[in-house]
């Protein structure tokens, strides 16, 4: 069962342009949103989070968009730079779990 | 200030033998967490200990795999056994002691193929 649903698997976007990374998720008791930044041959990195009583956070270049009636939370990139390359994944924890269910990873390529 | 260490950070098994992955966290954090990434897949959850304390093995198979993190020493993960199926990156992570702040922290993985 997979509990927090990511698309797109693979994504290409121009450099300068606009990366968007979508996760869906079923249980409404999850209560923190991260996303988490991998290159190849590292371990993941958290790059940015949100909890559900704001819609939206920014930090730079990087925004999650949350949609809590629909269950949804977004990462969108702007000015996208060969630099941010990466695997990206989202993830999501409620309370008293202390452990986070990841999402099955977006492979971005920003062309330059 | 190091970060979470893992070894071997690649390992070749052959089929049957047994693996040993190992993990230090980071100064400070007493939880430790180890998670699965299969080629083209997301990271799965396997294990959640505290020293000397597995707290949520939910994630981890029912037979061959055993996790530790005894009171000295690093957090222990291991497969005994090996198959072909095993062949994956095992992430560590570890969080600060005082409570769940939503964030880990991962090493940089050990990497097994068994052939």
């Amino acid at each position: 069962q997979q509990q927090v649903k990511q698309s797109p698997q693979s994504l290409i976007v121009q450099k300068g342009g606009i990366s968007i990374i979508n996760c869906a998720y079923e249980n409404t008791a999850f209560d923190y949103f991260p996303w988490y930044q991998q290159f190849p041959g590292k371990g993941p990195a958290l790059l940015i989070a949100i909890r559900p009583d704001v819609s939206e956070k920014k930090e730079g270049r990087f925004t999650i968009s949350f949609n809590k009636s629909a269950k949804q939370f977004s990462l969108h990139i702007m000015d996208s730079q060969p630099g941010d390359s990466a695997t990206y994944f989202c993830a999501a924890s409620k309370q008293g779990a202390q452990k986070l269910v990841f999402g099955q990873g977006t492979r971005l390529t920003i062309n330059p | 200030n190091a970060g979470v260490m893992q070894n071997p950070r690649h390992l070749v098994r052959r089929r049957g033998q047994e693996a040993r992955l190992r993990c230090s966290p980071m100064k400070g954090h007493s939880h430790v967490y180890w998670y699965r990434q299969l080629p083209e897949e997301g990271l799965k959850f396997m294990v959640y200990l505290q020293k000397e304390n597995i707290i949520d093995e939910s994630g981890m198979p029912k037979e061959r795999f055993s996790a530790e993190f005894p009171k000295e020493g690093p957090s222990i993960l291991r497969i005994q056994q090996v198959v072909r199926g095993d062949s994956a990156a095992y992430f560590c992570a570890s969080s600060p002691r005082q409570g769940w702040t939503g964030e880990l922290f991962f090493g940089e993985g050990s990497r097994l193929t068994v052939l």
